[in-house]
């Protein structure tokens, strides 16, 4: 199996500022046949079910805004909350969707200082 | 709208069973992988099982062990997890979320795009 971590596994930041999360795979998740990055990222806000913000390491799914910004390649990646708000508290979970089973990392929760 | 709604979770002994349920609507319910996805009070997600498109093929968790059983019916548009054997550390708020597949990148399953609410699952004496 692949294995997820995140880092760190909270962090507070000022309304406005900037939100930086780290997601590290065990293995690469980049499909050499199509040169893409098999990662997702998902927003979870207390009491709802996830929400898909991010495919490909870095494709924003319909109707997110784009303050949400994905990067990274192979082995790291990183989600960007570029202007914290208000609504974007929220646990924040990568996955993996190259091999079975599909992976999740721990989760990093984002609240406001 | 695309909508999945969960339903079934109770609580159950150790050992136990429970069927839960999963009401689609607003796609093409035969053109998806069905899965369960499942996140104990307080902790992560866990994928548990997913199920193709015409039912033929299934997979698991490892730590399903032959205790879970993920069908569907495309004609009403649903999907079932029978649980069987249920231990308390399977004690979890249980999702059912769809995958599509991308045709132009060698029909590879795609994220978990749409979840319902979720259905929770107690399992303790």
């Amino acid at each position: 199996d692949i294995v997820m971590t995140q880092s760190p596994d909270s962090l507070a930041v000022s309304l406005g500022e900037r939100a930086t999360i780290n997601c590290k795979s065990s293995q690469s998740v980049l499909y050499s046949s199509n040169n893409m990055d098999y990662l997702a990222w998902y927003q979870q806000k207390p009491g709802q079910p996830p929400k898909l913000l991010i495919s490909w390491a870095s494709t924003r799914e319909s109707g997110v805004p784009d303050r949400f910004i994905g990067s990274g390649s192979g082995t790291d990646f990183t989600l960007t909350v570029t202007t914290l708000q208000a609504e974007d508290v929220a646990v924040y979970y990568c996955q993996q969707y190259l091999i079975t089973p599909p992976t999740f990392g721990p989760g990093t929760k984002v609240d406001i200082k | 709208e695309v909508q999945l709604v969960d339903s079934g979770g109770d609580l159950v002994r150790p050992g136990g069973s429970l069927r839960l349920s999963c009401a689609a609507s607003g796609f093409t319910f035969s053109n998806y992988w069905m899965n369960w996805v499942r996140q104990p009070p307080g902790k992560g997600l866990e994928w548990v099982a997913s199920i193709n498109q015409d039912g033929s093929e299934a997979v698991y968790g490892d730590f399903v062990k032959g205790r879970f059983t993920i069908s569907r019916d495309n004609a009403r548009n649903s999907v079932h997890l029978q649980m069987n054997g249920l231990r308390v550390d399977d004690t979890a708020v249980f999702f059912c979320a769809r995958r599509g597949l991308d045709p132009s990148r060698d029909w590879t399953l795609l994220p978990f795009d749409s979840w319902g609410q979720g259905t929770l699952v107690t399992v303790s004496s």
